[in-house]
């Protein structure tokens, strides 16, 4: 199973724009990466996902580099309620472990 | 929200008795999850299942059990609690996994399990 790694916490402020990178140095070939953001007491909600390049929906984009060795979540313009846990997870089927996560905080 | 109720949201029992948390939903997806989730640990996987009436283990499965009897109901049984199992619980559903199919995780949200 890949292995993620992601800083521990993160400060921002509101208005720009936060990147958080995750490595996944042995990822698989069959393996996706999945963003997750969960709030106190709540369960952890889809985000993003990709499997190369750049995909991009209405809240957030995944930055993926050809070897696939890391990713980076780009979530533009935050404001105070993108405070949260943010999980970097890489698999393929049943399996999926969740790191220890990026606690994002944003600042006024 | 996808359809997932967890119940109960809340429970405190003593240490020996057995506990049954159930995760029940309406979305109609094959694959169910057990994670607990602890400070310093993060989730982590207890058991799953990919249909009715298989199951598998995960990263964490010692000292508990589960059931799928119905596509909607994937229940966790611990058979006697001990203080190590105090945790959240949080039931995951998924529609499909593997490859071009691979879909996302949805969560409940959460069973707070105290054991005393």
């Amino acid at each position: 199973l890949a292995k993620t790694t992601q800083p521990i916490s993160m400060d921002s402020y509101e208005g720009q724009e936060v990147n958080i990178t995750c490595s996944h140095n042995n990822i698989a070939t069959n393996d996706y990466i999945t963003w997750y953001q969960q709030f106190p007491s709540q369960g952890p909600r889809f985000i993003i996902q990709g499997y190369k390049t750049k995909v991009t929906n209405e809240v957030a984009s995944l930055f993926i580099p050809a070897d696939r060795k890391s990713s980076t979540l780009s979530l533009p313009r935050v404001s105070l309620s993108d405070t949260a846990v943010y999980y970097c997870l890489v698999g393929d089927g049943n399996d999926m472990r969740f790191g220890a996560g990026t606690r994002l905080t944003v600042k006024p | 929200d996808a359809g997932i109720t967890q119940s109960p949201r809340h429970k405190v029992t003593e240490t020996g008795t057995p506990v049954t948390l159930r995760c029940h939903q309406t979305e109609n997806h094959r694959y169910m999850y057990w994670y607990r989730q602890d400070p310093g640990h993060g989730l982590r996987l207890i058991h799953y299942s990919y249909g009715v009436k298989d199951t598998d283990k995960g990263e964490v499965s010692d000292g508990y059990s589960v059931s799928r009897s119905k596509t909607e109901d994937f229940l966790l049984t611990l058979e006697s609690a001990t203080s190590s199992q105090t945790s959240v619980y949080f039931c995951a559903i998924s529609e499909s996994v593997g490859g071009q199919f691979n879909s996302p995780l949805h969560f409940g949200n959460g069973t707070r399990l105290t054991v005393t």
